[in-house]
């Protein structure tokens, strides 16, 4: 079975600092994507990365980049110089071929940017 | 180009009472996705449709019902609301199900069951 791990409930962080967000997952199925979920209190999903398991380089978007360890099944999630706008709950989610062509997605971390 | 939009936005149920959710999509997607979210946890699979006139089970859609006439439109249906179906609904949709497409959210529906 796909399943996603996220371990830090909550995390807090000073303006300007860099973050990591910590993302591991568990799947057999050679293909398939990890993707990171931004959700403010607004409650909106919002698409911040994609990794793909075949991509050969580490994805990178803006502020956002994610750190691909494939052996270690980790995607982790880096935010460089946080902002305040940055709070919000971050979700890990993978999607493979196979089954139910569905997201996993992980609980979870909600990140503080402290000023 | 509204991307998916969901109605209602809340909703207050009495238990026994029926609903339908809509979801709409102007992106021309094959793929819909209907997920819920409780609190402090990530987002689970309901039904999803790979196409107009297609629907499959997700991960935990006992006590819904989809349907999926037009490419456009993905309905969720609640025939006996229960407690249990306290949630935030959301509707996601994408151009196809290969492991790279963006799945795109609705706005989301706060259901409330009593």
């Amino acid at each position: 079975a796909q399943k996603i791990t996220q371990t830090q409930p909550g995390m807090f962080v000073q303006e300007k600092e860099a973050v990591t967000l910590d993302c591991t997952y568990d799947t057999s199925d050679p293909s398939y994507g990890l993707f990171w979920y931004k959700q403010p209190s607004s409650g909106e999903m919002i698409f911040l990365i994609y990794q793909g398991s075949y991509d050969q380089q580490n994805a990178t978007e803006g502020r956002y980049s994610l750190n691909f360890q494939k052996a270690r099944k980790s995607a982790n999630l880096v935010i460089s110089a946080s902002q305040l706008g940055d709070s919000a709950m971050y979700f890990c989610a993978m999607r493979i071929i196979q089954g139910a062509q569905k997201l996993v997605f992980g609980q979870g971390t909600r990140l503080t940017i402290n000023p | 180009n509204a991307g998916v939009t969901q109605t209602p936005k809340f909703r207050v149920l009495k238990t026994g009472q029926s609903m339908t959710l809509l979801c709409a999509q102007d992106m021309n997607h094959e793929y819909m996705y209907w997920y819920r979210q409780d609190p402090g946890m990530g987002l689970r699979l309901i039904h999803y449709s790979v196409g107009e006139g297609t629907t499959a089970k997700g991960e935990v859609p006992d006590g819904y019902n989809v349907s999926r006439l037009k490419k456009q439109n993905f309905l969720l249906g609640l025939e006996s609301a229960a407690p249990s179906q306290t949630s935030v609904y959301f509707c996601a949709s994408s151009y196809g199900g290969s492991s790279y497409n963006e799945q795109f959210f609705g706005p989301g529906t706060r259901l409330t069951v009593l």
